[in-house]
């Protein structure tokens, strides 16, 4: 059973627009939700990571949207470049229980020039 | 500081036969885990260890063993290759408290014909 749902699979966004990536999850116990970036042959990289006592978190172009009440949180790219084009991860981890990352089934985004 | 290195890169097994995924930390990193990363379905946790000697199973461990005998090592073993097995391998570490990124070697591309 999938406890964290990512969709869309995958995403094509013009140069300069806004790329939306949405995550659902089930279990309240979820205390950490980080995004990780992929780039074709490598492994994933930390991009960007929040805690349900905040609604939003920016850095950079790169903003995570919360909603606890929804369980739901949602990655923001603005101004996507062709340089973002990845499989994105969206994660949730209880830090209570050893640690472990429950990861989303990934989008992959293609951003054109 | 190399971070989190795996060995090979690239396999090719033989049903049956078997082998065993290498990492390697330079950290000193308590958390240590495997997952399986396959099309559509994200990262999959195999097994995950949060220390020398401890081990623990994750959503996948069928046909996998792994042992940590030091801190900075963690060796995923398949037993007896099946087809099921083909895919992409990624160990990752953390630190057990504090900060809670946790950091992906570059991956380990396993074809089992």
């Amino acid at each position: 059973q999938q406890q964290v749902k990512q969709s869309p699979q995958s995403l094509i966004v013009q140069k300069g627009g806004i790329s939306i990536i949405n995550c659902a999850y089930e279990n309240t116990a979820f205390d950490y939700f980080p995004w990780y970036q992929q780039f074709p042959g490598k492994g994933p990289a930390l991009l960007i990571a929040i805690r349900p006592d905040v609604s939003e978190k920016k850095e950079g172009r790169f903003t995570i949207s919360f909603n606890k009440s929804a369980k739901q949180f949602s990655l923001h790219i603005m101004d996507s470049q062709p340089g973002d084009s990845a499989t994105y991860f969206c994660a949730a981890l209880d830090s209570g229980s050893a640690r472990q990352l429950t990861f989303g089934s990934g989008t992959q985004l293609t951003v054109l020039p | 500081n190399a971070g989190v290195t795996q060995t090979p890169k690239f396999q090719v097994l033989k049903t049956g036969q078997s082998m065993t995924l290498q990492c390697a930390q330079d950290m000193n990193h308590e958390y240590m885990s495997w997952y399986r990363q396959d099309p559509g379905m994200g990262l999959r946790l195999i097994h995950y260890s949060v220390g020398a000697g401890i081990t623990d199973q994750g959503e996948v461990p069928n046909g996998y063993n792994v042992s940590r005998s030091t801190t900075e090592d963690f060796p995923l073993r398949l037993l007896s290759a099946a087809p099921s097995q083909t895919s992409v391998y990624f160990c990752a570490s953390s630190y057990m408290t504090g900060g809670t990124e946790a950091f992906f070697g570059q991956g380990t591309r396993l074809t089992v014909v």
